[in-house]
């Protein structure tokens, strides 16, 4: 079956530091991808999104590309702020409608 | 506009007791979905409805959660003899017609104790 593996957690870096979330799948075919985060206390928000290969989403300065020949979509921010602090999720979509998720990872940025 | 909305937010229940959550999603939205989300985890599906039919059930764990949705607006997620395995963050998105981005409401947190 489907399936995401994310980078276990918790992640700790410095303000202004670059970050990167590692995300691969397991999928037949060809599923669309997503970043969704949950800031404390609030619910899940998608971050960002990509449908087919080679795809790059991008929201609030952070990409994710969506690499079919290595089956990855991670996470990246060249410069990370302290209200980046949040869990974050990687989740694919294919044909079925219900969103399978990885783990999640917990980032702090301490300033 | 008004996003998706969960009530309760909290909610302790003793084992074996009933349980009713109620969401809320966006005005319009078709698509209705539920999630669990154990402490940690990522959240896991439960069931799908398209408007008032439930087209997917099959993230249940057991017969006795049932979820429903008789007008295709508002949505129930209703636990039965509850059991210390069932606490988790329950969640509620909704999507529009047409689009791929589900909305998710802020969850309600079940205590089985």
């Amino acid at each position: 079956g489907n399936s995401v593996t994310q980078m276990e957690g918790p992640v700790t870096l410095s303000e202004e530091a670059f970050l990167t979330i590692n995300c691969t799948y397991t999928a037949t075919g060809y599923p669309s991808l997503f970043w969704y985060v949950q800031y404390p206390g609030e619910g899940l928000q998608l971050l960002l999104k990509a449908t087919k290969a080679d795809d790059k989403g991008s929201n609030k300065g952070f990409e994710a590309t969506y690499r079919k020949e290595t089956t990855s979509f991670h996470l990246e921010k060249g410069s990370v702020q302290v209200s980046d602090s949040a869990v974050y999720f990687c989740a694919l979509r294919q044909g079925a409608q219900k969103l399978v998720f990885g783990q999640g990872t917990r980032l702090t940025i301490n300033p | 506009g008004a996003g998706v909305s969960q009530s309760p937010r909290y909610k302790v229940a003793k084992r074996g007791q009933d349980v009713a959550l109620r969401c809320d999603p966006i005005s319009g939205h078709v698509s209705l979905f539920w999630y669990q989300q154990a402490l940690g985890q990522g959240p896991e599906f439960l069931t799908y409805f398209q408007n008032e039919a439930q087209l997917d059930k099959s993230g249940l764990p057991s017969d006795r959660f049932f979820a429903e949705r008789p007008e295709g607006s508002v949505s129930t997620l209703k636990i039965q003899r509850t059991q210390q395995e069932d606490s988790a963050v329950y969640l509620c998105a909704s999507r529009d017609r047409g689009r791929e981005t589900q909305y998710f409401g802020p969850g309600t947190r079940l205590l089985v104790l």
